[in-house]
């Protein structure tokens, strides 16, 4: 049962590049988030999808987009990135349909924009 | 407007003794809240959470307390043993928000043998 599965683990790309980081859960999740952390400034979350076919802004999400790919798949793209987005992304999943469920996170993928 | 506040950077307990991790909120809408567990270069790891209906929860060395009226959340770990040592994140959801998941900065929590 792999749960959440994130790649790259590492990226290092020059400022004005694009990227699409992948995540994919196999727990037939409803929720999935894409979150980043910073020194200092604890996980701060970027978008969310409570459920296929929807997406929503978090509290960070100038110069991102997210694709919700169908139940499994929810990709964060980075159109033009700046070394402001050097960061750790996590991805997340949750059932999100109770008031006791918890979300379950990917290892995550260490982004350097030089 | 941070809506989940952990307003300790740190904390450093000697093994065996109690270690108590403070969380505040302001969204009085939150209905569920949960503890993370995190090692460097690992995601964070579900640790316990407790419903907004209940003032207590707890699992084995792991309990956490909720204050309503305070919006005041403590999770204490006893006996504290050196393998805790990690970053601990609070976070909280409510239904009415599609349940998106709200994380404070974290405690970083050392226990010394």
């Amino acid at each position: 049962n792999a749960g959440v599965t994130q790649t790259p683990k590492f990226q290092v790309l020059k400022t004005g590049q694009s990227m699409t980081l992948q995540c994919a859960q196999d727990m037939n999740h409803n929720s999935m988030y894409w979150y980043r952390q910073d020194p200092g400034m604890g996980l701060r979350l970027i978008y969310y999808s409570a459920s296929e076919g929807t997406t929503d802004k978090g509290e960070v999400p100038n110069g991102y987009n997210v694709s919700r790919l169908n139940k499994r798949e929810f990709s964060l793209r980075l159109e033009s990135a700046a070394p402001s987005q050097t960061s750790v992304y996590f991805c997340a999943s949750s059932d999100g349909q109770g008031a006791d469920t918890e979300a379950f996170f990917g290892q995550g993928t260490r982004l350097t924009v030089v | 407007d941070q809506q989940v506040k952990q307003n300790s950077p740190s904390l450093s307990v000697q093994e065996g003794r109690i270690s108590i991790l403070n969380c505040d909120y302001t969204n009085s809408m939150f209905d569920y809240f949960l503890w993370y567990k995190k090692y460097p270069a690992e995601g964070p790891t579900f640790l316990i959470s407790i419903s907004s209906i209940k003032d207590k929860n707890e699992d084995g060395r792991f309990t956490v307390f909720l204050n309503k009226s305070a919006k005041h959340l403590s999770l204490h770990i006893v006996p504290s043993q050196p393998g805790d040592s990690a970053v601990y994140f609070c976070a909280a959801y409510s239904g009415g928000s599609n349940y998106k998941l709200t994380f404070g900065k974290g405690t970083l929590l050392t226990v010394n043998p």
